[in-house]
């Protein structure tokens, strides 16, 4: 099957920092990408969606100068988390679909921890 | 709105034991139904999906039945491992199958 990979798996940084995850899709060409968060014992929320050259959309409240995404292959998401504070500790997993499939394929997750 | 309710866990089963975990959704149109599963500190990984009415998704033993007249994609298994302990998610997707809703979570403890 397709393989989605996150780095780093775990970070922990210091308040007011910023943190870049990335998403790679590591065999096939994911002309779309999606980011979401997974706060402890909750379910996922969609954050954003990326096409590839294409600014993202984000979902309502989701502050798009605090969580900056970058598409800029069809093999390579960014999510970067400008000034961190401890409430944006959390697990951020990616998923990412190629054209034509309806399936998305999902990251092994980051471990965001914000001292 | 579209949205997906799970039966809140945790879930206990010995081994061998048969296993439900009741799913309901809600869906402005026609919906796709997926379970996907969550092992100690991964992401998800696809289990199981059925795109239309009556459908039957199915695999490593566990079933789900795409039911549109109770709303519903209850996963069930016959006889449980000890390698089945993870958090189960049911999730939708609608149209372009770009926004997924997931449900809570099912969290599953199987003890030998």
């Amino acid at each position: 099957g397709a393989v989605v990979s996150q780095h780093p798996s775990r970070v922990i940084c210091k308040s007011g920092t910023s943190v870049k995850i990335e998403c790679r899709s590591l065999d096939f060409q994911a002309t779309t990408m999606f980011w979401y968060r997974q706060f402890p014992k909750q379910s996922l929320m969609l954050m954003a969606t990326s096409n590839e050259g294409s600014k993202a959309t984000y979902e309502q409240g989701v502050e798009k100068d605090k969580f900056l995404i970058n598409h800029a292959s069809l093999t390579l998401s960014t999510l970067t988390v400008t000034s961190a504070h401890p409430e944006d500790s959390s697990f951020y997993i990616c998923s990412a679909r190629a054209s034509g499939n309806n399936e998305q394929f999902f990251g092994p997750g980051t471990r965001l921890t914000v001292l | 709105g579209d949205s997906v309710t799970q039966m809140e866990g945790p879930v206990t089963l010995s081994e061998e034991a048969f296993l439900t975990i009741n799913c309901t959704y809600t869906a402005t149109g026609y919906p796709s139904l997926f379970w996907y599963v969550q092992y100690p500190g991964e992401g998800l990984q696809l289990l199981l999906k059925a795109t239309k009415a009556d459908d039957k998704g199915s695999n490593k033993g566990f079933e789900a039945t795409y039911r549109k007249e109770t709303t519903s994609f209850h996963l069930e298994k016959g006889s449980v491992q000890v390698s089945d302990s993870a958090v189960y998610f049911c999730a939708l997707t609608l149209y372009n199958f770009n926004k997924f809703y997931f449900g809570s979570g099912t969290k599953l403890n199987v003890k030998p």
